[in-house]
């Protein structure tokens, strides 16, 4: 099984402030790696596949990075709509999501 | 645009099976570009992918999962199907129906691009 950790599990930022969730792989996926957003109540919305390649008509300021172990999902400059839970998913045996990170209004 | 919904009962009792359907529209599931998955999340709780099936019938499931599930796909009604047998409270969740888009590699490797709202399935007696 290949096991994904997810950090921070909760992040607390303002609207306008870079941030970045890390999400590691407990064996190489190579770029086999996709984020999501999920908001209450709604299933959850691809963002990036392929560890960087962003979905159509998904805003640019969110960008994904990573190979291997470690990845990272960075949101440039976070806007109202952007406060939700993200998850990341590895597609390289099977599939398999991480616990998710919780991003908060401070 | 696809448009995934899933159907079945609420509430199942306990050792009974689960069984839900999502019906597909926009897009065919006899196309083999796409992996068609179930996906599930407990309350407050992550994502478990619980299997798929392929235009070719053929099925893949979690291996934690396997021995109680199976999924079909019916081409004449552009549906797929998910049973859960014996289940239990721990089997309480919103199950989601997605499609899964292949990328480059042997074997597939898919991540989702469309899913269904979800459907809120109770164990209880």
């Amino acid at each position: 099984d290949i096991q994904l950790t997810q950090s921070p599990s909760t992040l607390s930022a303002s609207v306008g402030d870079r941030v970045t969730i890390t999400c590691r792989a407990s064996q190489s996926i190579s770029t086999w790696l996709a984020w999501y957003q999920q908001k209450p109540g709604k299933a959850p919305n691809l963002l990036i596949y392929k560890a960087s390649s962003l979905e159509s008509g998904v805003p640019s300021r969110f960008s994904g990075s990573g190979s291997g172990t470690e990845f990272t999902l960075t949101v440039s400059s976070l806007q109202p709509d952007d406060f939700a839970t993200y998850y990341c998913q590895q597609y390289e045996n099977y599939n398999t999501f991480g616990q998710g990170t919780k991003l908060e209004i401070k | 645009q696809v448009q995934l919904q899933e159907s079945g009962p609420g509430l199942v009792k306990p050792s009974q099976t689960l069984s839900l359907t999502c019906n597909v529209s926009g897009g065919s599931i006899s196309n083999d570009a796409y992996y068609w998955s179930w996906i599930r999340q407990p309350a407050g709780k992550g994502l478990e992918w619980i299997g798929r099936v392929h235009a070719s019938g053929s099925t893949k499931y979690n291996p934690s999962l396997k021995s109680r599930v199976t999924i079909s796909g019916d081409t004449s009604k552009n549906q797929f199907s998910l049973n859960l047998r014996s289940v239990t409270a721990a089997d309480t969740a919103v199950y989601y129906c997605a499609r899964g888009v292949s990328g480059e590699g042997v074997p597939p490797r898919y991540y989702f691009d469309y899913w269904g709202q979800g459907a809120l399935v109770t164990v209880s007696s």
